[in-house]
């Protein structure tokens, strides 16, 4: 079965920092996902990446896919308390599929 | 503000019990699903709806009972639950099943005594 590893675990920057945070899968990515969850609620979906190279930006956060590298990354360009929250990728099995497989999550905190 | 609605927020209840949680979506999606998440941990699948019929269990124990009503609401009845159900339930929809993204609910808070 697919897995997918997320690193770090956790992360705290200082705020207007950047940051990276990595999702490598254990089998070829054919959707890649990430959302945002903060403490208790629920999922917040942040971008869909589907094509080897792609790259996606929406306000400060870019995610790419390296499809080669079995890898995508989320880097969030002068970071706000705001952005503060866990970070999980997601990816489906290729041909598409009801079942979202998740990683772990990363947990970014921003200090003012 | 989320598109997919649960309710209650917050639930708690005693082993003996008999609850639902209810989730209702109005854009128009065909496929609904129901995840567990424990503290920590990245959610875990435990049902999907396509077109209002079950199409993925995944050995989810029968003291949970899902049900799908119409194209908007999907229900989740609970009971004779044990402590260790104790965890947030996530409600989410996509336009058709295996097809993203899927889109999350608030999750209701799940306690059990």
């Amino acid at each position: 079965s697919q897995e997918l590893e997320q690193s770090p675990q956790s992360l705290i920057v200082q705020e207007g920092k950047n940051l990276t945070i990595n999702c490598t899968s254990s089998k070829t990515l054919y959707g890649l996902y990430w959302y945002k969850q903060k403490y208790g609620e629920g999922l917040i979906f942040l971008m869909m990446l589907q094509k080897g190279g792609e790259e996606k930006s929406h306000e400060k956060i870019t995610a790419k896919l390296d499809e080669k590298k079995q890898q995508s990354s989320l880097h969030i360009t002068a970071s706000q308390p705001s952005h503060a929250g866990i970070y999980l990728c997601g990816a489906d099995k290729p041909g598409g599929s009801e079942k979202l497989v998740f990683g772990k999550g990363t947990k970014l905190t921003v200090n003012p | 503000d989320t598109e997919v609605t649960q309710t209650p927020k917050h639930l708690v209840m005693g082993m003996t019990n008999k609850k639902s949680l209810k989730c209702e979506q109005h854009m128009g999606h065909r496929a609904m699903y129901w995840y567990k998440q424990k503290a920590k941990k990245p959610p875990e699948l435990m049902f999907v709806y396509s077109y209002e019929k079950l199409s993925i269990n995944e050995s989810v124990p029968s003291r949970f009972s899902p049900e799908c009503p119409n194209s908007s609401l999907l229900n989740l009845h609970l009971h004779a639950l044990q402590p260790e159900d104790s965890a947030l339930y996530l409600c989410a929809s996509s336009q058709e099943a295996g097809t993203q993204p899927q889109h999350f609910g608030d999750g209701t808070r799940l306690s059990i005594l």
